[in-house]
């Protein structure tokens, strides 16, 4: 059963565009983490968020976390190639084990 | 800094075979989490251990699997009588007691011929 829908599954864009990827469960999460993941690689950690209405900027990255702690989303401004990959959402009900969105695979065309 | 350690990075083998995977973690983290992946799909929780004592598992997690981490430092996975279900991503992670952030190693891709 999985508890995170993330939105789109794919997603294929030019450089210099812009785009979001939505995070939604029916559950309360006490945090999220968003993490991207290249083939044949693990996920590596983006951000953590714990606060319901939390942002959170790295570069052209934005993180938010749903009011009611159930949704968050990722904007990218400005895409760039190395932006490709598997963008995955994770939810925590305390410090304990990750819960996996479906995951969301961009690309960056040049 | 080394980060979490897996190996092999690679695995094929016959059906029916043993395996056994290492994950090495990050010095002073005392959780370790074992997650699996398939292809297109998020990871899936296995199992985690708080030092040497394992606190959950999955129902993911047949009696063809075993998961030890016996001095609270690096942990095995082992499958035996592998099957080709059993072809996946085994990631491994580990974070700090306490903490949030769960840091993965680079995974071993196990085969199943």
């Amino acid at each position: 059963t999985q508890l995170l829908e993330q939105s789109p599954q794919f997603l294929s864009i030019q450089e210099g565009e812009n785009l979001t990827v939505y995070c939604n469960s029916s559950s309360v999460f006490s945090s999220l983490q968003w993490y991207r993941q290249e083939p044949g690689e693990g996920p590596v950690l983006l951000v953590t968020v714990v606060t319901g209405g939390e942002v959170k900027k790295l570069k052209r990255l934005t993180f938010q976390f749903g009011d009611a702690r159930k949704d968050s989303s990722l904007h990218i401004t400005a895409a760039q190639p190395g932006d490709t990959g598997l963008y995955l959402c994770a939810g925590s009900y305390n410090t304990d084990k990750l819960i996996f969105g479906t995951g969301t695979r961009l690309q960056v065309f040049p | 800094d080394t980060g979490v350690s897996q190996d092999p990075r690679h695995k094929i083998t016959k059906r029916g075979q043993n395996v056994t995977f290492r994950c090495d973690p990050i010095s002073e983290h005392n959780r370790l989490y074992w997650y699996r992946q398939t292809l297109g799909q998020g990871p899936e929780f296995l199992t985690y251990f708080q030092n040497e004592a394992q606190l959950e598992k999955s129902r993911l997690l047949s009696d063809r699997f075993s998961a030890e981490r016996p001095k609270g430092s690096f942990s095995t996975l082992e499958i035996q009588r592998t099957e080709q279900g059993d072809s996946a991503m085994y990631l491994c992670a580990s974070s700090f007691r306490g903490k949030i952030e769960a840091f993965f190693g680079q995974g071993t891709r196990l085969t199943v011929v």
